[in-house]
């Protein structure tokens, strides 16, 4: 858990901006996520990406955009598409392929004002 | 794709009590089955997990029991302390060789002093 690193922790938004949230693991894990979690809610798959250069669309995908460029680098940009983000987004890593332990980072805050 | 439903959303023992949390899900493909808990502002930490080759697995007060004919899953907790006061989320991979998780919704136990 502990070579996840997101940043900022919390982070201020106002209506119309995008923002981007960095997440990077020293694990070296294959494949990494993005997930968004709403007071009282689960977590919800956003992106994952199992390799560089290549990621998927998760259940709630519309209104953010990812780019897995470097094996340990993960950045999710929340666009001015996204109608409601405030939420705490949660980035994790795994070894991938179905069936590994998924681990996650400390999470991001994001508040639109 | 996977949908995994958890119950209570609510759970309050008194102290030294067990605390059971049931799930069931929708994709008879899903193979793995991870537990999860969250404390206030806090990164989702595994607590433990079960695959589809085992029906119950232990470790100290915590066990996980699956049933993949019925597709559900039980987390148990016994000797409950106020330390276990969290949300505990359960998951069910994508089966089908898909990676991500699918979550519960959570369920918040309040342990009663």
């Amino acid at each position: 858990d502990g070579g996840i690193t997101q940043s900022p922790k919390y982070l201020f938004r106002k209506e119309g901006q995008n923002v981007t949230l960095s997440c990077e693991q020293n694990l070296n894990h294959d494949a990494m996520y993005w997930y968004r979690q709403d007071p009282g809610q689960g977590l919800r798959l956003i992106y994952y990406s199992q390799i560089v250069n290549d990621f998927q669309k998760g259940d709630i995908a519309e209104g953010y955009s990812v780019s897995r460029e470097k094996k340990e680098s993960f950045p999710l940009t929340v666009t001015s598409a996204q109608k409601n983000p405030t939420a705490f987004y949660l980035c994790a890593s795994s070894m991938g392929r179905a069936g590994n332990t998924i681990y996650f980072g400390e999470g991001s805050w994001l508040t639109v004002v | 794709g996977e949908n995994v439903e958890q119950h209570p959303s609510t759970l309050s023992v008194q102290e030294g009590d067990s605390a059971v949390i049931k799930c069931t899900y929708s994709d008879s493909a899903s193979n793995y089955f991870p537990w999860y808990k969250q404390e206030l502002g806090k990164r989702p930490q595994l607590i433990i997990d079960i695959r589809s080759n085992v029906g119950e697995k232990k470790d100290q007060r915590i066990a996980v029991t699956l049933n993949k004919t019925a597709k559900h899953f039980s987390l148990h907790i016994t000797e409950t302390q106020p330390e276990d006061s969290a949300v505990y989320f359960c998951a069910a991979d994508q089966g089908g060789g898909a990676d991500g998780l699918t979550f519960g919704k959570g369920t918040h136990l309040i342990i009663q002093p």
